[in-house]
C-alpha cells in the first residue's frame, strides 16, 4: 500500500513564524502536491512537483514556498504565517500520467 | 468553467438503502481519468473508485460502482447497502490526459448522512 506520512497532525504556530510542513511518500511516485482545504472551498491546489527540484503553482500559491530536494519529500513552507493561513493542509503523491492520488492524513495548522 | 461540478451538498440516507453522489465533468481531452475519495470527519482522503475514460464497463470496488456517462459527462457515485460508517464527505475528481504533470480537479464535495 502507498504511504504518505506528514509530520504533523496538528500544529499550533504564532503570526510572522516561519512554518515548516513535510510530507515523504514510500511508492517512488513523481509527482507530488499540496492542498489546502476549506469549509465551503473544497481542495485548493497551493503547489505542486512532478520531478526533484522542479515546482509548478497552482491557485493559490501567495504566502507559500515548496521544495523538493529527494522525490520522497516534498516541503511545503510559509514564509511568514498569518491567521488567514490558518487551515487544513493536505499532502498527496500520484504516478506519472495515470492513477489516483494517495493522500496523507492532512495536517490542522492553527496560526494564532 | 468548473471542471468538477457537485451538485448536491448534503445527502441522506437510509441505512441498508443504496445511494448516488452526483457528478458531472468538463474537459476536451479524449484521455482522462475519473476518481472519487471520502474523507471521513478525521480528515484523511481516502481513494474509492477509478474509472478511466476508455474504460467500457463501468468501475466497481464492493459496494462502490461508478456510473460512467461519457456522453453525459457525468460520473455518479453509487453506495449499495449503505452503512453507517459511510457518513462522510465524498469528492469527485479527474485528472486530464498523459502528460507530465497534469493536475487533478476536485468537486466542492458532497455530505452523505447515513440514517440508523
Amino acid at each position: 500500500d502507498v504511504k504518505v506520512t506528514q509530520s504533523s497532525r496538528y500544529l499550533v504556530k504564532r503570526t510572522g513564524e516561519k512554518v515548516f510542513l513535510e510530507c515523504v511518500q514510500d511508492m517512488d511516485h513523481e509527482n507530488m502536491f499540496w492542498y489546502r482545504q476549506d469549509p465551503g472551498l473544497g481542495l485548493r491546489l497551493i503547489y505542486f512537483s512532478y520531478d526533484v527540484k522542479m515546482k509548478e503553482k497552482g491557485d493559490i500559491p501567495e504566502g507559500y514556498s515548496v521544495s523538493r530536494e529527494k522525490k520522497e519529500r516534498f516541503s511545503l513552507i510559509l514564509e511568514s504565517a498569518s491567521t488567514n493561513q490558518t487551515s487544513m493542509y493536505l499532502c498527496a503523491s500520484s504516478l506519472q500520467g495515470v492513477g489516483p492520488q494517495h493522500f496523507g492524513d492532512g495536517t490542522r495548522l492553527s496560526i494564532l | 468553467a468548473q471542471k468538477i461540478t457537485q451538485t448536491q451538498p448534503g445527502m441522506f440516507v437510509q441505512e441498508k438503502e443504496a445511494v448516488t453522489l452526483d457528478c458531472t465533468y468538463d474537459t476536451s481531452d479524449q484521455s482522462y481519468g475519473l476518481f472519487w475519495y471520502k474523507q471521513p470527519s478525521s480528515g484523511e482522503m481516502i481513494f474509492l473508485i477509478y474509472q478511466g475514460s476508455y474504460d467500457e464497463q463501468n468501475a466497481t470496488e464492493g459496494r462502490y460502482s461508478l456510473n460512467f456517462q461519457k456522453a453525459r459527462k457525468s460520473a455518479n457515485l453509487v453506495i449499495s447497502a449503505s452503512q453507517l460508517g459511510d457518513s462522510a464527505m465524498y469528492f469527485c475528481a479527474m485528472r486530464e490526459g498523459l502528460v507530465t504533470g497534469n493536475q487533478f480537479y476536485f468537486g466542492t464535495g458532497t455530505s452523505l448522512t447515513v440514517i440508523p
